[in-house]
């Protein structure tokens, strides 16, 4: 089956504007997560879906959100960019609940934002 | 607060075994995994353990998991060049933290051939 798709896989944006995100899960997965990816900062975690709701969030400000749709395709926005905004963006899907508990996330490739 | 770290580089020659460590915060934590990221791509699944085993092994990879030191560590057997990634640590904790997986910052691999 298909993977985790998101989209655009590169995008260069200025300081100021906005930028939308889009993530498109396995086929029957209803959990979506992002993640910010940095050379400074690893992996940090931004926000997750589930079902169109939001259940857990990071430590990012407000400028960082999300949604997600019935289908549970799930979007990012990062309004009032910042250089610092620089990064990977990593979405993932997860087949919950899972028998084990465990959480078992599979990723997408990402998509490379560069602000200028 | 949750937290995991490791040790940002770790160089290898081919055939040796390469150990790579995690520590974390969280002793509630209840499952720790261990994620490999190779150039362009986003991040795949190795293997995971619960926090009631102290190892795990799977052909080349062994896991192992001490809960009083809250370290983690994943060993590759024979190391190959293709094993040459980023390997990253995490955990989550469904009780606590809902379905919030939390990761380091990374190990970057490099295998000398």
């Amino acid at each position: 089956k298909a993977g985790v798709t998101q989209t655009p896989r590169y995008l260069i944006k200025t300081r100021g504007q906005q930028v939308t995100l889009s993530c498109s899960p396995i086929s029957g997965h209803r959990s979506v997560s992002w993640y910010q990816q940095t050379p400074g900062q690893g992996l940090q975690f931004l926000f997750e879906y589930f079902s169109e709701t939001q259940r857990n969030k990071g430590n990012f400000p407000g400028r960082f959100s999300g949604r997600q749709f019935s289908n549970s395709r799930s979007e990012m926005n990062v309004s009032t960019l910042e250089l610092g905004d620089s990064a990977l963006y990593l979405c993932a899907s997860s087949n919950l609940p899972q028998s084990s508990g465990a959480n078992v996330l599979t990723f997408g490739a990402g998509s490379r934002l560069t602000v200028l | 607060g949750e937290d995991v770290e490791q040790s940002l580089f770790l160089s290898v020659r081919e055939g040796d075994s390469s150990v790579i460590n995690c520590t974390y915060t969280d002793s509630s934590s209840t499952y720790l995994y261990w994620y490999k990221q190779e150039p362009g791509a986003g991040l795949q699944l190795l293997t995971y353990i619960f926090s009631n085993m102290d190892m795990k092994q799977d052909q080349r990879l062994t896991v192992l998991l001490n809960k009083k030191d809250k370290h983690l560590s994943l060993r590759i057997a024979d190391t190959q060049t293709g094993d040459s990634a980023i390997y990253f640590c995490a955990e989550s904790n469904p009780l606590t933290g809902g379905f919030k997986t939390i990761f380091g910052a990374g190990t970057r691999l490099f295998v000398k051939a």
